[in-house]
Order: C-alpha cells, then sequence, then structure tokens
C-alpha cells in the first residue's frame, strides 16, 4: 500500500519568509497527491492536488507544490508566509483505482510576527 | 450550504456506552469515508463506503459499524466505548472515478470517553 511520510513535525518561521513543508511518498504507480490544511479545531481543507499534468501546481491561499517524481516528492511551498497560515499541514497519497488515501502524519507550522 | 456535515460536532460520554455520529454530504459523491484523528494528529481511514458497499475496512475493532442509509450518508456506530476511542472522527466523501476523487471533509467530531 501507498504511504507518506513528512520528515518535519514541527516548522516555525517568521511571518513573510518563504515556507517550504517537505513530502515524500511511495507507492508502485503513478500517486494522486494532496495537501490539506487543518486550522485549530477544524476540519481538513484542500490546498491543492497532483493527478497527472504539469509537475508544478497552484493551490489556494498563494501555495504550491511540485512533482518530483525521481525524489518521490511533493513538496509544498509559498513565498512570504501569513500569520494566518498558522495551522497542521497534510500531505497524503491516493490510490488510483480505489480512493485509498493515506496521510503524513503532518507538519505544524507556527508564523512568528 | 455546508457539503460535508457531521453530527454532533462534541460528543462526551463514558466508558461502555453506545454512541453514533451522523454524517451527510450533499456534493453527489458516491463515496464517503471515515477516518480516526489521535492525539497526536496521525489520521488514519477507518471505513470507506461507495454505493453503499465497503469497499475498504482497515483494522478497527468490530465495535465501530458504519451504517448508510443512502449514498448521501454514512453514520458511525460505536458500540461499548473505550477510554482509547476518544479522538476526532472525520467524514469525508468523494467521487469514485479516478482523477475525481478528491476528498472534501466535514468539521469533525470531537469524542471523548470518560
Amino acid at each position: 500500500a501507498q504511504s507518506v511520510t513528512q520528515p518535519d513535525i514541527h516548522i516555525t518561521v517568521s511571518e513573510g519568509a518563504s515556507l517550504e513543508l517537505r513530502c515524500n511518498y511511495s507507492y508502485g504507480a503513478t500517486p494522486y497527491l494532496f495537501w490539506y490544511v487543518q486550522s485549530p479545531g477544524q476540519g481538513l481543507q484542500l490546498l491543492l492536488k497532483y493527478f497527472s499534468g504539469d509537475t508544478l501546481v497552484q493551490g489556494i491561499k498563494g501555495f504550491e507544490a511540485e512533482f518530483k517524481r525521481s525524489q518521490s516528492s511533493f513538496n509544498l511551498r509559498k513565498p512570504s508566509v501569513h500569520w494566518s497560515d498558522a495551522a497542521e499541514y497534510f500531505c497524503a497519497v491516493g490510490d488510483y483505482n480505489n480512493n485509498d488515501m493515506r496521510f503524513g502524519a503532518g507538519t505544524r507550522l507556527t508564523v512568528k510576527p | 450550504d455546508t457539503a460535508v456535515s457531521q453530527t454532533p460536532k462534541y460528543l462526551v460520554t463514558q466508558m461502555g456506552n453506545d454512541k453514533s455520529i451522523k454524517c451527510e454530504q450533499n456534493l453527489g459523491h458516491d463515496t464517503m469515508y471515515w477516518y480516526k484523528q489521535d492525539s497526536k494528529k496521525f489520521l488514519k481511514i477507518m471505513f470507506s463506503y461507495n454505493n453503499k458497499e465497503l469497499i475498504i475496512n482497515e483494522t478497527v475493532p468490530n465495535r465501530f459499524s458504519p451504517k448508510s442509509p443512502d449514498k448521501a450518508h454514512l453514520n458511525l456506530h460505536i458500540n461499548s466505548l473505550e477510554l482509547g476511542d476518544s479522538a476526532v472522527y472525520f467524514c469525508a466523501s468523494s467521487q469514485s472515478d479516478p482523477g475525481k476523487n478528491i476528498q472534501y471533509f466535514g468539521a469533525g467530531t470531537r469524542l471523548s470517553v470518560l
């Protein structure tokens, strides 16, 4: 079965600084890849997804992610972080056939003033 | 209109009780899911229902049983609640078509077992 690793449990960045959250996946075929964000006490909101095509995908709230097959990675980036971006971020990989989506352990983002 | 709604948002109960969490989606999706998020924020899929058929059943205790009266609803019944069942439970839904199977999540139900 597919799996996801998010190496960073907690990241702190200053407001206005750039951000990169790492995600590595394991899957034998072409993966479906997702980033979700969870604000405190809230559900999960989809930031962006990769199914096929252009390996650089744009999402909501100014986020983007790049699929690199050679590195089995799907890192999330944002050029300038806002205080409201403080949240838990989850990378997920989906199975093409049966919707079996597996989540990483999450990365908690703290934004310093 | 909320796309995926769960009730209740909070549930506090005693050990040994039986409880249910309801989930409804108005997106016209044909697949619904239940996830458990533990205290460390780890999300694990519990069940998946496609057109009222169970298609994924992870290694969850049989005290947990999903019930789908129709395509728009997937309720979670939990019998004989245990302390370890305390968690946040998320419902989600998606289309089953490859390329369209983006999962949309409810706001979660925080279950506390005392």
